[in-house]
């Protein structure tokens, strides 16, 4: 398994603004996946992006893709008091066995109403 | 549906002793993981478990044991609790490549 870096650690915002956060990995991977922490709760599955893709949607949320820079960023456009969450991101390594994503320390977004 | 459940919810233990934490993935799902997280980090993997088998397990000490029940439901158990324990415990049932997770158990050890 392998472990993504979320960048940055913390971010602040106004209501109405994009929240753009990035995440970084190590060796190859099969797909990757963004989660959501809101405030000591469960982690809540996001969006899946597969290697062969370079950006898919999901309501709100972009999410990017650069297998050559090893790199995804994760897009919330006009952001809501709501989005206030941690946001984690898990590379499924490409080798393959168990999927056992491994987090980082996640970004901490703050949207202030 | 009902998602993954964990109980309990909340847990106080003192030093020394051991504690059980228990989980129930979501109907149809054979995979089940558990992690720790301490204040302030993200989610650590201690176990996975599929079909009652061990697939997988994280750099946690021999005091941290885990298993899987015929009806796919797990127990995670930490013996000779440290202060260093205390954390949120999430359990998480697997469909595929997403997981699901439950709530968590905080455990706080005095």
């Amino acid at each position: 398994s392998q472990q993504g870096e979320e960048d940055p650690q913390a971010l602040s915002i106004q209501e109405g603004e994009n929240a753009t956060m990035n995440c970084s990995y190590k060796t190859s991977i099969n797909n990757l996946q963004w989660y959501r922490q809101n405030s000591g709760r469960g982690l809540v599955h996001l969006i899946l992006i597969r290697s062969n893709e370079r950006e898919k949607h999901s309501g709100r949320l972009r999410v990017t893709l650069d297998t050559s820079k090893k790199s995804s960023s994760l897009l919330i456009t006009a952001s809501r008091a709501a989005d206030t969450a941690s946001y984690f991101c898990a590379p499924l390594p490409a080798s393959g066995g168990s999927y056992i994503p491994t987090f980082g320390r996640g970004t901490s977004l703050i949207v202030h109403p | 549906d009902a998602g993954v459940t964990q109980s309990p919810t909340h847990l106080i233990k003192t030093r020394g002793q051991h504690v059980t934490l228990r989980c129930s993935p979501i109907s149809g799902h054979k995979s089940v993981s558990w992690y720790q997280q301490v204040l302030g980090q993200g989610p650590q993997f201690i176990f996975q478990y599929y079909e009652k088998e061990e697939r997988g397990r994280g750099n946690f000490p021999d005091r941290f044991s885990a298993r899987q029940f015929p009806n796919y439901s797990s127990e995670l158990n930490v013996n000779a609790l440290l202060l260093g324990d205390s954390a949120l415990y999430l359990c998480a049932s697997s469909w595929g490549n997403e997981q699901f997770f439950g709530p968590g158990t905080r455990l706080t050890v005095l």
